[in-house]
């Protein structure tokens, strides 16, 4: 099976610097996904990592450590439309790439 | 391009009526399409896995009787909610994944409906 863990809710600052911590167990390892929920919307594709090291993306990164089971996504000079849930997501055994999702870190940002 | 479209995006029925949402990719071929339930504050949970011209796969749970899934086309998908009862109130949403060579890790979603039923 899989299990994904994820803060519930996180403020920032606009401006400002913040990461999302995911940690995650399972069975096969076929990489992991991060995914942006607005309110009300569908979720949009962020990154997919594959491989150990940080994934750079404008003013998103994103981190991944297999042998901790870790991952962590940093959003940098952060806006008010960054306001959202950051899904974590790890894809099923057996090569499906079916996603299972965590259920999301609420990120607030503040003037 | 890889635009996903839903119809309708919020609806109401009744208690015991039946409700079908479309769920089309604009722009590409899709060989896979997946249908989630999203209650509030919840993670997306997956209800199938649909192929074009083959019976949907159900997670566990999913009453296939209920959510009745139809995958007629490369770009349409629907789903029935059967009987619906208050507590299938939820946000539904659907995704696609191309049809490439090799085959591909992507999936689009759709914006989603939101069904209430009364």
């Amino acid at each position: 099976g899989q299990n994904i863990d994820q803060p519930t809710e996180m403020t920032a600052t606009e401006g400002a610097i913040v990461q999302i911590n995911c940690t995650y167990q399972t069975s096969g390892f076929n990489g992991l996904f991060w995914y942006q929920q607005h309110a009300g919307e569908a979720p949009t594709f962020l990154s997919y990592n594959v491989l150990d090291g940080l994934e750079e993306k404008g003013r998103f990164s994103s981190f991944l450590s297999r042998s901790k089971g870790y991952s962590y996504l940093l959003l940098k000079e952060l806006q008010m439309k960054d306001s959202a849930s950051y899904l974590c997501a790890v894809p099923r055994t057996g090569g499906s790439y079916i996603p299972t999702f965590g259920r999301g870190t609420s990120l607030i940002v503040h003037p | 391009g890889a635009v996903v479209s839903q119809h309708p995006s919020w609806v109401i029925c009744k208690s015991g009526t039946s409700v079908k949402i479309e769920c089309r990719s604009l722009d590409f071929q899709a060989t896979t399409m997946f249908w989630y339930r999203q209650f509030p504050k919840q993670s997306l949970m997956l209800m199938a896995t649909s192929n074009e011209g083959s019976k949907a796969t159900y997670e566990q749970g999913v009453e296939k009787d209920k959510f009745l899934i139809n995958h007629a086309s490369l770009t349409l998908s629907t789903l029935t909610v059967t009987s619906a009862h208050p507590e299938d109130s939820s946000f539904y949403i659907c995704s696609a994944r191309p049809q490439l060579a090799g085959g591909t890790y992507e999936q689009y979603f759709g914006p989603g409906t939101r069904l209430t039923v009364t």
